[in-house]
């Protein structure tokens, strides 16, 4: 069966350091990827999405992550957290043209002042 | 768009007893989902309608979680005779049907959170 890890399951970081959260699927074959994040008292939001085309994609907020079809990841950046950012992060696949999401279990990013 | 709503956003419900959730999704939206979330975990897959058919359901769903969307528009999900292993966060989220169904994006209600004591 399809599954998503995320190996970071608590980052703390400095206000202005940059982010890098771990994400890796195993499927081998058709991919959708997403970012969800999930601010403190507040629902899922989509930060950004990968269906096919250029790997490198760029979402709300200043996030982006890179689709690396060999390494079968899809990491999220960000050049310069703020303390804004503290939120769980998900990530997501959906995987074969099919409709559910596989969630990994999350990144807890707590940003200091 | 008002995005995905769900009542009630808290339940606290006794061990046995019969608990009913609702879920309104965006609308025109006519895919519909249910997740499930336990502390620590990234939300987890119950089951999927498009418009009022029920298309697919999770083995986590067991006989005692039933899903209905009768006029494909709110869902409601019931758990009967419920027990401490059923709290959880139950999320819903829906999705449209473009006409590219790769490209569907799910958007996610903010949960409610039952507790059974």
């Amino acid at each position: 069966a399809q599954s998503v890890s995320q190996h970071n399951h608590h980052v703390i970081l400095s206000e202005a350091a940059s982010l890098e959260l771990g994400c890796n699927y195993s499927y081998g074959g058709t991919v959708n990827l997403f970012w969800y994040v999930q601010y403190p008292g507040q629902h899922l939001q989509l930060l950004l999405k990968y269906f096919s085309g250029d790997p490198l994609v760029k979402g709300i907020k200043g996030f982006e992550a890179e689709f690396i079809k060999s390494k079968f990841s899809f990491n999220l950046r960000k050049p310069s957290v703020q303390w804004s950012d503290t939120a769980e992060y998900f990530c997501a696949a959906v995987t074969g043209g099919g409709n559910k999401l596989t969630f990994g279990t999350g990144t807890q990013l707590k940003v200091e002042l | 768009d008002t995005g995905v709503s769900q009542d009630p956003r808290h339940k606290i419900t006794k061990r046995g007893q019969n608990v009913t959730f609702r879920c309104d999704p965006i609308s025109e939206h006519n895919r519909l989902y249910w997740y499930r979330q336990t502390l620590g975990q990234g939300p987890e897959f119950l089951t999927y309608f498009q418009n009022e058919a029920q298309l697919e359901k999770s083995r986590l769903l067991s006989d005692r979680f039933s899903a209905e969307r009768p006029k494909g528009s709110f869902s409601t999900l019931e758990i009967q005779r419920t027990e401490q292993g059923d709290s959880a966060m139950y999320l819903c989220a829906s999705s449209s049907n473009p006409r590219d169904r790769n490209r569907d994006t799910q958007y996610f209600g903010p949960g409610t959170r039952l507790t059974v004591l």
